[in-house]
């Protein structure tokens, strides 16, 4: 069974840093490229950042270049999200999403998610 | 940069046919999958490849892509569907989601 479980999250204020980790279980992990989700409180999703099979290929929204850096450990099947210089409008619930494989981009299994609030 | 746009929110009654509409510049050229997302729980993929469903999930929903706009549609839509549904596509090595459609069974 795959699972996909987020921690780190927390209260932490402006213009302050923030590690999020995600440990993978149940699948190949160096198998799969992996992302990080956000969800803003009472709004939609927004893709944050991902992270190629071998770490080689990175990609963030725009929000978010120059502030988070996403990298993974294959050997401790996990992956991160360094976020730097946080800003109010981070505040959201981050999720860890596995890409599934083949044609086409989507996200096959989620984490519960990990809770980021900046505030002073 | 690439934008995908839903209805804010679909009503259906039970036992109708409930479609969701996303739009996007030639869509129709791209993959596009579609979420479902319960109050308090994370997102559940339930359409990838435009009209493949994941093992689990009941053939009453389906999906369809063409020119600028794909198509989330609920058969028989019954109370446990409703929900917000995100469509998301990929773009330029970048990931986009609609805005989401909360969809009421009446």
């Amino acid at each position: 069974e795959v699972q996909l479980v987020e921690s780190g999250g927390g209260l932490v204020q402006p213009g302050g840093s923030l590690r999020l980790s995600c440990a993978a279980s149940g699948f190949t992990f160096n198998n799969n490229w992996m992302s990080w989700v956000r969800q803003a409180p009472g709004k939609g999703l927004e893709w944050v950042a991902n992270i190629k099979q071998d770490g080689s290929e990175k990609y963030y929204v725009d929000s978010v270049k120059g502030r988070f850096i996403i990298s993974r450990d294959n050997a401790k099947n996990s992956v991160y999200l360094q976020m730097n210089s946080l800003r109010a409008e981070d505040t959201a619930l981050y999720y860890c999403a596995r890409v599934g494989g083949g044609s086409g981009w989507r996200f096959d299994y989620w984490g519960q998610g990990t809770l980021v609030t900046v505030s002073s | 940069s690439y934008e995908l746009t839903q209805p804010p929110s679909v009503s259906v009654s039970p036992g109708q046919t409930a479609s969701i509409t996303c739009s996007g510049d030639k869509l129709g050229d791209k993959y596009v999958s579609w979420y479902q997302q319960k109050p308090g729980q994370s997102p559940v993929l339930v359409i990838y490849q435009d009209n493949k469903r994941p093992s689990g999930i009941p053939e009453r929903l389906s999906g369809s892509n063409s020119g600028n706009t794909a198509t989330l549609t609920i058969s028989g839509t019954q109370a446990m569907d409703e929900a917000d549904y995100y469509c998301q596509a990929w773009d330029s090595s970048t990931v986009v989601f609609g805005g989401g459609t909360q969809l009421t069974v009446l």
